[in-house]
């Protein structure tokens, strides 16, 4: 079974600065998938990034990017200029490619921006 | 234009009692999930369906029913509730075949057993 691994229960940056949550996984498969989901206080669930195992590309979107090293079994977000909306859990997430498709998540981590 | 719409977003209720939670989505995927947030922020799947079919069921209390109807509803119920089901449930669904893309989460249900 795949297991997800968050390290750092909380993070904190300060407004404008660059920070990096950790995230390893464990699996046998070749082929996957792996995201990062934002929650904020809010509840929802939203989207920050997604990473296809196939591609050695690191994925980008706008000030979020991730370090994908499929050998270490690693993917960390970065998450550059931060701002005060940044602050919410955020999961790192795995999600098998054939099969029931159901994602697998990390304890995650809370961020805090301080201004 | 709500992609995948939970009701209740809140539900109190008492130890024992059964209630159920009732998810649509409107994005056409096949695939319909039921997952719960406990209260150290922890996400598990519990269910999953293909186009009517239970296709996952992890571990979870036979206490706990999911139905579908049809692919864009799924719905949960719980019966004899405990304080253990305090917790947050998410509803989320995709089309099968396509890992790539994500699943798209409802607001949840927030669950108070009191």
């Amino acid at each position: 079974a795949q297991t997800v691994t968050q390290s750092q229960p909380e993070m904190s940056v300060q407004e404008a600065e660059t920070v990096t949550l950790s995230c390893t996984y464990d699996t046998s498969e070749s082929d996957y998938y792996l995201f990062w989901y934002k929650q904020p206080p809010s509840r929802q669930m939203i989207l920050v990034i997604r990473q296809e195992a196939y591609k050695q590309q690191n994925a980008t979107e706008n000030r979020f990017s991730v370090n994908f090293q499929k050998a270490a079994k690693s993917f960390s977000l970065k998450i550059s200029d931060s701002q005060l909306g940044d602050a919410a859990m955020y999961f790192c997430a795995y999600r098998s490619v054939p099969g029931a498709q159901k994602l697998v998540f990390g304890q995650g981590t809370r961020l805090t921006i301080n201004p | 234009d709500t992609a995948v719409s939970q009701t209740p977003k809140y539900l109190v209720t008492q130890m024992g009692n059964d209630k159920s939670i009732k998810c649509e989505q409107n994005l056409g995927h096949d695939t319909m999930y039921w997952y719960k947030q406990d209260s150290k922020k922890f996400l598990k799947i519990m269910f999953s369906y293909n186009n009517k079919e239970l296709i996952i069921n992890e571990t979870v209390p036979n206490r706990f029913s999911p139905k579908s109807p049809d692919k864009a509803h799924l719905n949960l119920h719980i019966n004899s509730l405990e304080l253990g089901d305090s917790a947050v449930y998410f509803c989320a669904s995709s089309q099968a075949g396509t890992a790539n893309q994500p699943q798209h989460f409802g607001d949840g249900t927030r669950l108070s057993i009191l």
